[in-house]
């Protein structure tokens, strides 16, 4: 059974660049989330997408949008990167209604 | 808007010793409940997996305890080693489908003394 992968694992941006990160999910997983960890807090929720629509989203602007693909691997994009942007930003995959969630290893943004 | 508490902030123990972390949340309309391992600068790891109609889960030298009423978790960990030094982190989820996301404690980090 495959794991949840992404990429890549670091990243240096420049204030007002875009960035976009990747995400595989676990075999047999239809339901990919995203999550941002900033330095010594936990994961806040930015987005779930199931079915390749997104189906909730917490407390983030616009300019983070996602997208997901037929094999349910997904995408992260942020616009106009600002320094607060740089966090751990972490991929979950799930079975709708199961609700356990895996989580990837992590993508680290810093935005300069 | 719910809110998951977790205490400690951090813990230091010799290592055979057992035990506890606490987890709160404000809102005791749970769908489940989740704990987690975190290993510095890495992603998470899944440990324990509790449903709302649940009252315990148990893997290996790990216990974990629910009592959604009055909105509190526990994780048990039996003779500890240094291996499980970490960060240990509590999350709540509201739906079966996770359209809420996972709602996130700050974690207990735990350091296991030789």
């Amino acid at each position: 059974e495959t794991g949840v992968t992404q990429s890549p694992t670091h990243l240096i941006k420049t204030r007002g660049q875009q960035v976009t990160l990747r995400c595989s999910s676990q075999s047999g997983h239809n339901t990919v989330s995203w999550y941002q960890q900033a330095l010594g807090q936990g994961p806040q929720f930015i987005f779930q997408y199931y079915r390749e629509e997104e189906n909730g989203r917490g407390n983030f602007p616009p300019r983070f949008s996602g997208l997901q693909f037929p094999n349910y691997s997904s995408e992260l994009n942020v616009n106009a990167l600002e320094l607060d942007d740089s966090a751990l930003y972490l991929c979950a995959s799930s079975s709708a209604g199961q609700g356990e969630a895996f989580f990837g290893q992590g993508t680290r943004l810093t935005v300069v | 808007k719910q809110e998951v508490t977790q205490i400690p902030a951090a813990l230091s123990v010799p290592e055979g010793e057992n035990l506890v972390l606490n987890c709160s949340f404000t809102d005791s309309a749970i769908y489940n409940l989740q704990w987690f391992r975190q290993d510095p600068g890495k992603g998470l790891t899944s440990l324990l997996l509790i449903q709302s109609s649940q009252r315990e889960q148990t893997s290996g030298r790990l216990n974990a305890s629910l009592d959604k009423s009055s909105g509190r978790s526990t994780l048990y960990i039996a003779a500890s080693q240094p291996g499980d030094s970490a960060t240990y982190l509590c999350a709540v989820g509201y739906s079966g489908g996770g359209a809420d996301g996972l709602t996130f404690g700050k974690g207990t980090h735990l350091i296991i003394q030789p």
